[in-house]
């Protein structure tokens, strides 16, 4: 079945240093890829997607790269802020199915 | 506030009892999603509606739980029964009707503590 994996947390920046969050995943067919974004005491909320192979996600200066070849959905940042101190929830979407989430990865990130 | 709305946001019950969880959507929004999230894992579907008719279920949802959309406006999960395995955060989703783009509405959860 379908599966996405995310690198395990907590992941502890310093304010302004750069991000990546690891995400994999195993899918029948040719899935549609998302990062939702859960701050604290907040429902989840999108952050971007993608739909197809080599298309780009971007939003709020993270962004996301759909490799089909690696299967692979890193999201990435360039600096970051206190304020994007959240869980991260990489998932997928095939067809008529319903989104697979992976488990999330919390960041933190001081001052 | 027009986001999705939940209710209660925690509730704590002894093992055996029965609960009930509302979920109130968005105007417009036809579909309407139940994901349950325990510790440390991502949320896991449990079963959507179009309007009123239940479309999908996950084997996750045991027979101890059932989910109505009577009117195609706001649901209820009710879990009959309670265990201790049933202590997690209850979610609610929506999105626009016809759309299966994966862009859900979250709502902030319904968190259960069965003691």
């Amino acid at each position: 079945g379908d599966s996405v994996t995310q690198m395990e947390g907590p992941v502890t920046l310093s304010e302004e240093a750069c991000l990546t969050i690891n995400c994999t995943y195993t899918a029948t067919g040719y899935p549609s890829l998302f990062w939702y974004v859960q701050y604290p005491g907040e429902g989840l909320q999108l952050l971007l997607k993608a739909t197809k192979a080599d298309d780009k996600g971007s939003n709020k200066g993270f962004e996301a790269t759909y490799r089909k070849e690696t299967t692979s959905f890193h999201l990435e940042k360039g600096s970051v802020q206190v304020s994007d101190s959240a869980v991260y929830f990489c998932a997928l979407l095939t067809g008529y199915s319903t989104l697979t989430f992976g488990k999330g990865t919390m960041l933190l990130v001081s001052p | 506030d027009t986001g999705v709305s939940q209710d209660p946001r925690h509730k704590i019950t002894k093992r055996g009892q029965n609960v009930t969880f509302r979920c109130d959507p968005i105007s417009e929004h036809n579909r309407l999603y139940w994901y349950r999230q325990t510790l440390g894992q991502g949320p896991e579907f449990l079963t959507y509606f179009q309007n009123e008719a239940q479309l999908e279920k996950s084997r996750l949802l045991s027979d101890r739980f059932s989910a109505e959309r009577p009117k195609g406006s706001f649901s209820t999960l009710e879990i009959q029964r309670t265990e201790q395995g049933d202590s997690a955060m209850y979610l609610c989703a929506t999105t626009p009707s016809g759309s299966n783009t994966g862009e859900l509405f979250f709502g902030e959860g319904s968190r259960l503590t069965v003691l």
